[in-house]
């Protein structure tokens, strides 16, 4: 599997606060995507990014933010996370359209 | 906007026996689809791609199909067993930036 590493795995913070996300990857591929995985609703796409400095929404973007300045991160921001943002987040790598996608371990949020 | 369906949402198998996974998309403009694995608590690990000009795909005792005309594609594993419990997913990557849509997922449960 591609060298992907998300941080923290685990996180348990306030509503109200800021929180960011990060995933780490080693392969140099230049697609990477946020992904939310929730029961009864599968995985649903945040952002995701096609290269340094270029991103765009997904379908569930309200309240999230993205920023990749390097190759290997893609950094994602919840403004102010409410309880409707917990969730397990994935990261996703790709090189390109026709290859594999690749997914982190996940991050467990809870907003209390 | 892609829908990704999977049918049927759980199976529960005798070891040793064939099974099938369906999956199947509304809008056939794909560049690929690729299977997924999820074990509990756990990210997800690709099984199989199948690229949009291909028709079937190997790997093991997993055997992927597509037809991308009628927007299925189905899942075979040969001897299941218990080991091969999970939920199984299904991903479709298309649009102008590749990006991949999911079905729900079949929970599989293969008993000793």
């Amino acid at each position: 599997d591609a060298g992907i590493t998300q941080s923290p795995r685990h996180k348990v913070t306030e509503t109200g606060t800021p929180v960011t996300l990060r995933c780490h990857q080693t392969e140099n591929h230049r697609y990477m995507y946020w992904y939310r995985q929730d029961p009864g609703h599968g995985l649903r796409l945040i952002h995701y990014s096609y290269g340094v400095k270029d991103t765009d929404k997904g379908e569930v973007s309200d309240g999230y933010s993205v920023s990749r300045s390097k190759t290997e991160d893609f950094l994602l921001t919840l403004e102010s996370a409410t309880s409707s943002q917990t969730s397990v987040y994935f990261c996703a790598t790709g090189q390109t359209k026709d290859t594999e996608a690749f997914f982190g371990q996940g991050t467990r949020l809870t907003v209390v | 906007k892609q829908e990704v369906t999977q049918i049927p949402a759980a199976l529960s198998v005798p070891e040793g026996e064939n099974l099938v996974l369906n999956c199947s998309f509304t809008d056939s403009a794909i560049y690929n689809l690729q299977w997924f694995r999820q074990d509990p608590g756990k990210g997800l690990t690709s099984l199989l791609l199948i690229q949009s000009s291909q028709r079937e795909q190997t790997s093991g005792r997993l055997n992927a199909s597509l037809d991308k005309s009628s927007g299925r594609s189905t899942l075979y594993i040969a001897a299941s067993q218990p080991g091969d419990s999970a939920t199984y997913l299904c991903a479709v990557r298309g649009g102008s930036n590749y990006k991949l849509t999911f079905g729900k997922g079949t929970l599989l449960t293969v008993n000793p």
